[in-house]
């Protein structure tokens, strides 16, 4: 099974916030990442925390980390039918990257 | 500023049958990565190049699975013989350096073996 764990679907209406969970395995990564893939496309990085920090803002992206219990979070402010995607989470530390599963975001208009 | 460039974007083979993937990476990157992105799950890493050498390849399937990135720039993953599990995205990658450095992926090679 997969080190990253994630829910594989979340669907939400255009303009109300999504939030997307994750959970890690290895307390030693030292950086956590969220990337966005859409159908037939290469994954393209969101938005990445250190370790040693709990968030992290990027315009309608917030990063929400919680390393005491391996926890990390993207919330999407006033989501749009664009954002409709496959949110992968990802940890890395040193030269090995883990990415979870992936969560299938779908907005309905 | 090019991104990172793969071909073929598709490719139906037998199984049995041989198949060549090739990446060009953004140019001044030091570092390539090939994943393996089976439908359905996070890709997962194949084999990773910093230059011309090889940096991690404990997830590469070493009886059929081979990478070359000869000059230290463009990068070819063969698959001989294919079998059917090997259906999947073959994902590159490549980064400035290792480490934390942001990795920046191609489009992908979708593999269907029948």
């Amino acid at each position: 099974g997969e080190d990253v764990e994630q829910s594989l679907f979340l669907s939400v209406r255009e303009g109300d916030s999504s939030v997307i969970n994750c959970t890690y395995t290895d307390s030693s990564s030292t950086y956590l990442y969220w990337y966005k893939q859409e159908p037939g496309a290469g994954l393209q990085l969101l938005t990445y925390i250190f370790s040693n920090m709990d968030m992290k803002q990027d315009q309608r992206l917030t990063v929400l980390l919680n390393k005491k219990d391996k926890h990390l979070s993207l919330r999407i402010a006033d989501t749009q039918t664009g954002d409709s995607a496959i949110y992968f989470c990802a940890e890395s530390m040193d030269n090995d990257m883990r990415f979870g599963a992936g969560t299938r975001l779908t907005v309905k208009p | 500023e090019a991104g990172v460039a793969q071909s073929p974007r598709y490719k139906i083979i037998e199984k049995r049958q041989s198949v060549a993937f090739w990446c060009n990476p953004i140019s001044g990157h030091a570092t390539l990565y090939w994943y393996q992105q089976i439908l359905g799950q996070g890709p997962k890493l194949l084999i990773q190049f910093q230059n011309n050498g090889v940096v991690d390849d404990s997830q590469l399937p070493k009886d059929r699975f081979s990478a070359e990135r000869l000059k230290g720039v463009d990068s070819t993953l063969k698959i001989q013989p294919a079998k059917l599990e090997d259906s999947a995205v073959y994902l590159c990658a490549s980064s400035l350096g290792q480490g934390g450095d942001e990795q920046y992926f191609g489009p992908g090679t979708r593999l269907t073996v029948t």
